[in-house]
């Protein structure tokens, strides 16, 4: 049972690149979700997804593309990077209903914009 | 709207010493609340949470938690610190507007546990 995975672990970009980053989790579990962690502001939710085939915006969606065909994976899609987008994002997942609302987090990917 | 607040950036605490970690919520309704730990370069980990019943909530690795509804506070707390638990600690409050697991996180506490 792997838990949480994330790739890459490191990644540099240009400015004007795109790329995504991968998610998987093995618990199938229904929810899944984006957070990015930038210094003194704690993480923050860019999408998430409650099932395959349906996803949503978080509180910093703006730049940021996802979709969910299947209940294991939520990718995260950057469109054109920016300097901005230049954070930690971490990937979490969780069972959506049954009263277990502890989310597991995967280990993160450190994003570099320049 | 929904928040937390950890009014404290940096937490120092003598080893063996009791440590506490502030945390204070502002939700409509009754909160469900999280604690999570991280260590250096990993994700994070669980704690404990507080959804209803006894204020005093037990969690991982020897940690508490006390939930206060008069002073909207879920204040983390260990009896006896041990250096390992120096981390980045996150207080959450569940987003109830959704009906799914959405998190608000507090900026973070980095408790140091000196030798």
């Amino acid at each position: 049972n792997a838990g949480v995975t994330q790739t890459p672990k490191f990644q540099v970009l240009k400015t004007g690149q795109s790329m995504t980053l991968q998610c998987a989790q093995d618990m199938n579990h229904e929810y899944m979700s984006w957070y990015r962690q930038d210094p003194g502001m704690g993480l923050r939710l860019i999408h998430y997804s409650v099932g395959a085939g349906i996803t949503d915006q978080g509180e910093v969606p703006n730049g940021y593309n996802v979709s969910r065909s299947t209940t294991e994976d939520f990718p995260l899609r950057l469109l054109s990077a920016a300097p901005s987008q230049t954070s930690v994002y971490f990937c979490a997942s969780s069972p959506h209903r049954g009263g277990t609302y502890e989310q597991y987090f995967g280990p993160g990917t450190r994003l570099t914009v320049t | 709207a929904q928040s937390v607040a950890q009014p404290e950036d940096q937490v120092n605490v003598a080893e063996g010493n009791p440590l506490t970690v502030k945390c204070t919520y502002s939700v409509s309704g009754n909160p469900y609340l999280f604690w999570y730990v991280q260590y250096p370069n990993r994700g994070l980990q669980f704690l404990l949470k507080y959804i209803t019943g006894d204020n005093l909530v037990k969690g991982s690795y020897g940690f508490e938690a006390e939930f206060n509804k008069s002073q909207t506070s879920f204040h983390l707390k260990k009896p006896s610190a041990l250096v390992s638990d120096s981390a980045l600690y996150f207080c959450a409050v569940r987003d109830m507007r959704t009906g799914a697991n959405n998190l608000f996180f507090g900026t973070g506490t980095r408790l140091t546990v000196i030798p």
